[in-house]
């Protein structure tokens, strides 16, 4: 089956300093890839998203890179600050399928 | 901020009671999903509906039900809580349409069964 997962479960950065978040799949027929922050006791809130027919896309402060040919998926957050914080799941569908969700990263920044 | 509503938001609730968890959404969204999640962890797909009348299970195995009488509610029913569903419930709501879109989520319902 499809397994979407990130490689780290915590990450520690510094205020002021860009987080990278890295997240790989194993479903080459995905073609959607989202990524949602998750805060304590609240339920996911989109961040971003990219099409298969796209390698890079950016937001305020974030960026998604896609890498279709190892299957590898990106969060960068630019001048990371303490709202930040908080756990970071990637998600992937084809078609009309639900999304599957990874492991999630927690996220910590340090003051 | 997405027009997704659940209730209640936290519920404390003895074995063998029946519960049933409500979850509403305002933006016409066809397809509305029912997640369950451990503090931190990843979500578990337990349930999801296309439309009035549409109902699929997920991949986790759950002894609950759902219900899809109007497109803009889906609520899940415990015939007979457990202690083993102790957990939290995330209801999502997408759009129906040719590919793939953002499933817009609730702020959850937290269930502990004592």
């Amino acid at each position: 089956g499809e397994n979407v997962g990130l490689h780290l479960p915590t990450l520690s950065v510094q205020e002021g300093d860009n987080s990278i978040i890295n997240c790989a799949y194993s479903n080459s027929a995905s073609d959607y890839f989202i990524w949602y922050k998750q805060e304590s006791g609240k339920g996911p809130q989109f961040i971003i998203d990219i099409r298969s027919n796209m390698d890079k896309r950016q937001g305020q402060r974030v960026t998604v890179l896609l890498n279709k040919t190892v299957k590898h998926l990106s969060l960068q957050i630019a001048a990371t600050q303490p709202g930040d914080s908080a756990v970071y799941f990637c998600a992937e569908n084809s078609g009309n399928t639900p999304l599957v969700f990874g492991k999630g990263t927690r996220l910590s920044v340090i003051a | 901020e997405a027009d997704i509503y659940q209730t209640p938001r936290y519920l404390v609730i003895g074995t063998g009671k029946k519960i049933t968890l409500e979850c509403s959404q305002t933006m016409g969204h066809d397809k509305m999903y029912w997640y369950q999640q451990d503090p931190g962890m990843e979500l578990h797909l337990i349930h999801y509906s296309y439309g009035v009348n549409s109902t699929e299970k997920g991949d986790l195995s759950s002894e609950s039900t759902v219900s899809r009488i109007r497109t803009e509610h889906f609520p899940l029913t415990l015939e007979s809580a457990r202690p083993s569903h102790t957990s939290q419930y995330l209801c999502a709501s997408s759009e129906l349409g040719q590919g793939s879109y953002e499933q817009y989520f609730g702020p959850g319902t937290r269930l502990t069964v004592t």
